[in-house]
């Protein structure tokens, strides 16, 4: 079945600190792949996405690399600020279970200055 | 475009009452999903919706159901409500495209709690 397997948090850096959440996955299909950000009392942001081995997703500084061979999807930022400070979601979808997302379990990333 | 607006935002209910929570999507969205949010479970799928059909059903009980009218706007019901349904409920919509490519944009959440 599919499944997406998030480092455990929460992660505490420093300002400037280069940011890494491991992300790995299993899925039956052909699965689309994306990292999503929760600030406290809000709903889930679409942070970047990727559709197909090799792509790449960006946005805000944040990058993510869809590989297949190791079944990962990490997210990485250079320079880390206090703003970036929140609850991050690994998510995969796979066209054999049209919309279902499946989520892992969320890293709380903390920023302080 | 305004986002997804869902209704009402926070609710207190006690054990073995039934409630509602309403989900607008993004004008032109076609497809609802809901997600069950709790410290313990993490994000678990409940259902989707997509042109008033339920497309696909997460592993829940019958006291969860759903739908959705014609303008897409969705509706999720919960009978007879158990302590451990106090979640966070979130609804996401998506627009149609290419199956598991879809981007789901979520609301903002209707925190339930059970008392």
């Amino acid at each position: 079945g599919n499944s997406v397997t998030q480092m455990e948090g929460p992660v505490t850096l420093s300002e400037e600190a280069f940011l890494t959440i491991n992300c790995t996955y299993t899925a039956t299909g052909y699965p689309s792949l994306f990292w999503y950000v929760q600030y406290p009392g809000e709903g889930l942001q679409l942070l970047l996405k990727a559709t197909k081995a090799d792509d790449k997703g960006s946005n805000k500084g944040f990058e993510a690399t869809y590989r297949k061979e190791t079944t990962s999807f990490h997210l990485e930022k250079g320079s880390v600020q206090v703003s970036d400070s929140a609850v991050y979601f690994c998510a995969l979808s796979d066209q054999g279970t049209g919309n279902q997302f499946y989520f892992g379990t969320g890293t709380s990333l903390t920023v302080i200055p | 475009k305004a986002g997804v607006t869902q209704t009402p935002r926070y609710l207190i209910k006690t054990r073995g009452q039934q409630v509602t929570l309403s989900c607008s999507p993004i004008s032109g969205h076609r497809s609802v999903s809901w997600y069950q949010q709790t410290p313990g479970q993490g994000l678990q799928f409940l259902f989707e919706y997509f042109s008033e059909t339920q497309r696909n059903k997460g592993n829940f009980p019958g006291r969860f159901s759903g739908r959705q009218f014609s303008n897409s706007r969705s509706e999720m019901n919960v009978s007879t409500l158990e302590l451990g349904d106090s979640a966070l409920y979130l609804c996401a919509s998506s627009h149609p495209g290419l199956a598991g490519q879809e981007t789901q944009y979520f609301g903002p959440g209707t925190r339930l709690l059970v008392l």
